[in-house]
């Protein structure tokens, strides 16, 4: 099975523009979550997606913003992007089952670094 | 709320030593999985163990070993004969079941293990 992918690997964007990251999960997956990863901050929670609907959210602001396709793939998109909003984003994927999936593996992609001038 | 504690921020280590990661977990929860993922640098968290509340038996798996205590809120990872490519960020991470049922892990801050060949 193919992994999870996420593209692009690398963006580099200017204050106060938007950016829109993709995410592939692994077949047959129906969970997504997105994770911002910073050295200050460590790994941070964004949001969780289920068969199209937003089950869970982290503390974000509400710039950031996700989607999720009938094929489980995702978006994610940051508006009006800060400098701080530079870090690697994580997408990951689980089989996840409807009532639950908070006890299953997350199967990582290997991120998108965006970096923020 | 839910915590995650790994004291030790960076390890070094000289190739074939054995080293232990601690992780400190703190829910009001009774129903828990704990996670352990490794971070190479190609940046992809990938996952290594799940162990939920009620089992609190250890775990081996070739040079890795777990080691779950409820009594002191510990799941430390132990790595035996250490390899350079061991060398990784390690996350301990902590999962509770919420009304959504949706993903909700919380990662600590990560140890970063070196090993010196």
């Amino acid at each position: 099975k193919a992994g999870v992918t996420q593209t692009p690997r690398y963006l580099i964007k200017t204050r106060g523009q938007q950016v829109t990251l993709s995410c592939s999960p692994i077949s047959g997956h129906r969970s997504v979550s997105w994770y911002q990863q910073t050295p200050g901050q460590g790994l941070q929670f964004l949001f969780e997606y289920f068969s199209e609907t937003q089950r869970n959210k982290g503390n974000f602001p509400g710039r950031f913003s996700g989607r999720q396709f009938s094929n489980s793939r995702s978006e994610m998109n940051v508006s009006t992007l800060e400098l701080g909003d530079s870090a690697l984003y994580l997408c990951a994927s689980s089989q996840g089952q409807l009532a639950s999936s908070y006890n299953s593996p997350l199967h990582f992609g290997n991120g998108t670094r965006l970096t923020v001038t | 709320a839910q915590k995650v504690t790994q004291a030790q921020t960076e390890i070094s280590v000289v190739e074939k030593e054995d080293v232990t990661l601690d992780c400190v977990y703190e829910t009001r929860d009774t129903t828990y999985y704990l996670f352990w993922y490794k971070q190479p640098p190609s940046g992809e968290l990938v996952f290594l163990i799940r162990r939920n509340s009620f089992d609190e038996q250890n775990e081996i798996s070739g040079r890795y070993s777990w080691n779950f205590q409820k009594s002191t809120s510990s799941f430390n990872f132990t790595i035996t004969a250490s390899q350079v490519v061991d060398s990784a960020v390690y996350f301990c991470a902590l999962s509770v079941r919420i009304q959504t049922g949706a993903n909700n892990l919380f990662f600590g801050t990560g140890t970063r293990l070196t090993v010196i060949p």
